[in-house]
């Protein structure tokens, strides 16, 4: 079974650009989890996503957006991007809305100059 | 709120010798604790979960993990390093396994030969 795919890999962005990452969960898999990874701030939580519903949402401005389709993949959006928006974000899948069984795909490597 | 202290952002073993990385967690309902294992420009791989069952949970690559209540405390041991365990890894928390993960700072372990 194909794990979590991410697209793209590795993205260079100017400030105030928008950007959109792209996930596919496990196929199965119904739930979506968005994560940000920085040096400094380590992994936060963004957004959930359960069959096209987002039920959680972590503490990141307005900025950051994020949408599930009928196949359950996911995409997440940043408008006007800043130079703390460089990092590592991270989606997980999941079969159910149990956190006990997330796997992680290899991320999205976002760089803004 | 939950939250997860990692004792020690850098952990230097010789190879063969016991690793030990140190996780406390918080949380005011029963907590579910995972550790995950990410390697250089790559994911998160989950190395074991504890889910209310036993105690001394036994993961991947030889690690395991013991629950204990009375200390907050989930610690990751592995008897004998190997060369390849040289990670990056991360303790996280989840509520029951309804809430999104909340992740310690990590801990990178470098390996001796």
């Amino acid at each position: 079974k194909a794990g979590v795919t991410q697209t793209p890999r590795y993205l260079i962005k100017t400030r105030g650009q928008q950007v959109t990452l792209s996930c596919s969960p496990i196929s199965g898999h119904r739930s979506v989890s968005w994560y940000q990874q920085t040096p400094g701030q380590g992994l936060q939580f963004l957004f959930e996503y359960f069959s096209e519903t987002q039920r959680n949402k972590g503490n990141f401005p307005g900025r950051f957006s994020g949408r599930q389709f009928s196949n359950s993949r996911s995409e997440m959006n940043v408008s006007t991007l800043e130079l703390g928006d460089s990092a590592l974000y991270l989606c997980a899948s999941s079969p159910n809305l149990a956190i006990n069984e997330q796997y992680f795909g290899p991320g999205t490597r976002l760089t803004v100059t | 709120a939950q939250s997860v202290t990692q004792l020690g952002s850098h952990v230097s073993v010789s190879e063969g010798a016991l690793v030990l990385l140190r996780c406390n967690y918080s949380s005011s309902v029963p907590p579910y604790l995972f550790w995950y294992v990410q390697y250089p420009n790559q994911g998160l791989q989950l190395l074991l979960k504890y889910t209310s069952a036993a105690t001394l949970v036994k993961g991947i690559n030889g690690f395991e993990a013991e629950f204990k209540k009375s200390e907050t405390s989930f610690h990751l041991t592995k008897p004998s390093a190997h060369m390849s365990d040289a990670a990056e890894y991360f303790c996280a928390v989840s509520d029951r396994g309804n809430t999104p993960l909340v992740f310690g700072k990590g801990t990178r372990l470098s390996v001796i030969a």
